[in-house]
């Protein structure tokens, strides 16, 4: 059975380009969430979705960032402008009601 | 406030010693309780997870976590480890009635030869 996937694995762009990361969650998971993760801040939630409706996007940092969820299989997360300060690795999780998260294997977003 | 607390940021073990991760919990009822482990370049995979029942739970990799409700506490062991457990631990809590898991900050893990 196949994780969660993730792409692109790894992105390098520079500033003020649009960036749009891609995440296939487990079939039959409810919820699918997104996290960011840097040295300095750790593991950060930024948003997450039940039943591909948006529940808490309290962690998006900024308008920049949007994320969406068109149906039950595809959910994507777009930095617009980018800017240096989003370097990280970003991951998507899905999981069902008692909270276990998969994840995927993240990805990797340098911005110059 | 509630919170999930690693208290150590850094442990350094020989191979082959004894391991035990702290974590404790602030929350009003027991709730969900994992572990999780991070490679470096690899995403967070699951070693084990307590929801009621027995409060020693086992998990991959021989690693094993004791719920002790009487101090909020969930602490992961390993009688014996091995340098590819050199990684990034991390404690959630998954409160009951919530939807999202809390992370702790996570334990980094070096393994001596």
């Amino acid at each position: 059975d196949a994780g969660v996937i993730q792409s692109p694995r790894h992105e390098v762009t520079e500033m003020g380009q649009e960036v749009t990361l891609r995440c296939k969650p487990i079939s039959g998971h409810d919820y699918l969430f997104w996290y960011r993760q840097t040295m300095m801040r750790g593991l950060e939630l930024l948003i997450y979705f039940n039943n591909n409706v948006p529940i808490d996007d309290s962690g998006m940092p900024e308008d920049r960032f949007s994320a969406k969820m068109p149906n039950a299989s595809f959910s994507t997360l777009k930095i617009q402008p980018s800017e240096p300060r989003d370097s990280a690795v970003y991951f998507c999780a899905s999981s069902l009601p008692t909270g276990e998260l998969f994840f995927g294997e993240g990805s990797r977003l340098t911005v110059l | 406030a509630q919170s999930v607390t690693q208290p150590d940021i850094h442990i350094t073990v020989s191979e082959g010693a004894s391991l035990e991760l702290r974590c404790n919990y602030s929350y009003g009822a027991t709730p969900y309780l994992f572990w999780y482990v991070q490679s470096p370049g690899q995403g967070l995979q699951l070693l084990l997870k307590y929801f009621s029942g027995d409060t020693l739970v086992q998990g991959i990799k021989g690693f094993e976590a004791e719920f002790k409700r009487s101090q909020s506490s969930f602490n992961l062991r390993k009688p014996s480890v091995h340098w590819s457990d050199a990684a990034e631990y991390f404690c959630a809590v998954h409160p009951q009635g919530a939807q999202k898991l809390v992370f702790g900050q996570g334990t980094r893990l070096t393994i001596n030869p």
